[in-house]
């Protein structure tokens, strides 16, 4: 089965405070995504990666950064975190070049609130 | 601006019922139309659609995509408690590998 993990679940951060997000996935996939859930606004693409060390903006780039240096991780990072970035991160992968490429596998999410 | 557009926002039907979900959407360079179910935790895949007028079907569920008219809309027949969740639309472009989500349709079926 396609895995991808993401390690924290639920966190809990304050104001200010450097934040890591990480996503490892299993199944050799090229492309790997950072998206936020919020009520009402749906999946928005925060970045995406189509190969290592390789990033590109998404919709909402500002106030996070990405970090791929090897193929199975992609990492999202909040520089300093801020209230406005509570929310649910999921990560996201898919292959290339193959039939059913752009089916995105999911994570189980990475809630997180920031006092 | 691309846009994709999920209606209804929300929906509550009884066991047995049937629903209809509507995705429409204005985008460049569009390659294909994916569904996908989100209940607790990571949206899972339901179709892919790229060419118009063809179903894909998956028991209970049906999708079909309408390129001239750029919608695709979700079938569920005899509705179960367990069809409860959230249904996302998502865009492929050619452009690249960015991808469109639309805002999702949240369907509760009630016993």
């Amino acid at each position: 089965d396609v895995k991808v993990t993401q390690s924290s679940r639920y966190l809990v951060k304050r104001t200010g405070e450097k934040v890591f997000l990480e996503c490892v996935q299993d199944m050799d996939h090229e492309n790997m995504f950072w998206y936020r859930q919020d009520p009402g606004l749906g999946l928005r693409l925060i970045y995406f990666s189509y190969d290592v060390k390789m990033k590109e903006k998404g919709d909402i780039p500002e106030g996070y950064s990405v970090s791929r240096e090897k193929k199975e991780r992609f990492s999202l990072i909040l520089e300093s975190a801020s209230t406005n970035q509570t929310s649910m991160y999921l990560c996201a992968s898919s292959g290339q070049g193959r039939p059913g490429a752009n089916v995105l596998t999911f994570g189980a999410g990475s809630r997180l609130t920031v006092l | 601006e691309d846009k994709v557009v999920q209606s209804p926002l929300s929906l509550v039907v009884h066991e047995g019922d049937t629903v209809t979900l509507n995705c429409s959407y204005e985008v460049t360079n569009f390659r294909s139309l994916l569904w996908y179910k989100q209940e607790k935790k990571a949206p899972t895949f339901l179709f892919m659609l790229t060419s118009s007028g063809i179903e894909k079907k998956s028991g209970r569920l049906s999708s079909i995509l309408d390129k001239k008219e750029l919608f695709s809309i979700l079938n569920i027949t005899a509705t179960q408690t367990g069809d409860s969740a959230v249904y996302l639309c998502n865009i492929v472009r050619n452009a690249g590998n960015m991808l469109t989500f639309g805002g999702g349709t949240r369907l509760m079926v009630k016993p």
